[in-house]
């Protein structure tokens, strides 16, 4: 079965700190996705990766960077974390092209203090 | 561009209750849609999907048609259960190829 594993499913951590969220995936799919969920704001898109080292911004990229060193990791970074950053945090993966879904991880409730 | 509307929430209904959650969508060409299902605290699960139109697509009771002639993905299920209680997202995929788009959402709560 599909899988994409995200590192954490519960994070705290301290305004200011550098904050690292990772997700992998076994299914070989060249694109992968970052999301925030906010209530009432449904999934907003941060970044994706349509390939390794290639990354396009999303609708909210401000106060985010991404990594993608190999085709099944993709990394969320917070590089000085704020407490508006405290959210839901989705990772998804599709095939490069066609008409299959997006599969999404569990996502990871970070929280800022 | 590309977007996704579907019903506003929440919805309450009564176990055994027939479920309508309406999903409209603009897209140029032939998107492929999808009904995805959040459980509290959980990621999004894939619960159905149609990929042309009038592909029918179902999953545990669930059903969904592709109406390209109305733009429409509406997701029906004839006998809620209170496990059913979620939040639900009406989503496309363009015919270009990587882009997708999801709608707000749809809270489904189902009382015994």
């Amino acid at each position: 079965d599909v899988k994409v594993t995200q590192s954490s499913r519960y994070l705290v951590k301290r305004t200011g700190e550098k904050v690292f969220l990772e997700c992998v995936q076994d299914m070989d799919h060249e694109n992968m996705f970052w999301y925030r969920q906010d209530p009432g704001l449904g999934l907003r898109l941060i970044y994706f990766s349509y390939d390794v080292k290639m990354k396009e911004k999303g609708d909210i990229p401000e106060g985010y960077s991404v990594s993608r060193e190999k085709k099944e990791r993709f990394s969320l970074i917070l590089e000085s974390a704020s407490t508006n950053q405290t959210s839901m945090y989705l990772c998804a993966s599709s095939s490069l092209g066609g008409r299959q879904p997006q599969h999404f991880g569990d996502g990871t409730r970070l929280s800022i203090l | 561009g590309d977007s996704v509307t579907q019903m506003e929430g929440p919805v309450t209904l009564s176990e055994e209750a027939c479920l309508t959650i309406n999903c409209t969508y603009t897209a140029t060409g032939y998107p492929s849609l999808f009904w995805y299902v959040q459980y509290p605290g959980e990621g999004l699960q894939l619960l159905l999907k149609a990929t042309k139109a009038d592909d029918k697509g179902s999953n545990k009771g669930f059903e969904a048609t592709y109406r390209k002639e109305t733009t429409s993905f509406h997701l029906e299920k004839g006998s809620v259960q209170v496990s059913d209680s979620a939040v639900y997202f009406c989503a496309l995929r363009s015919n270009t190829g990587n882009q997708f788009y999801f709608g707000t959402g749809t809270s489904l709560t189902v009382i015994p």
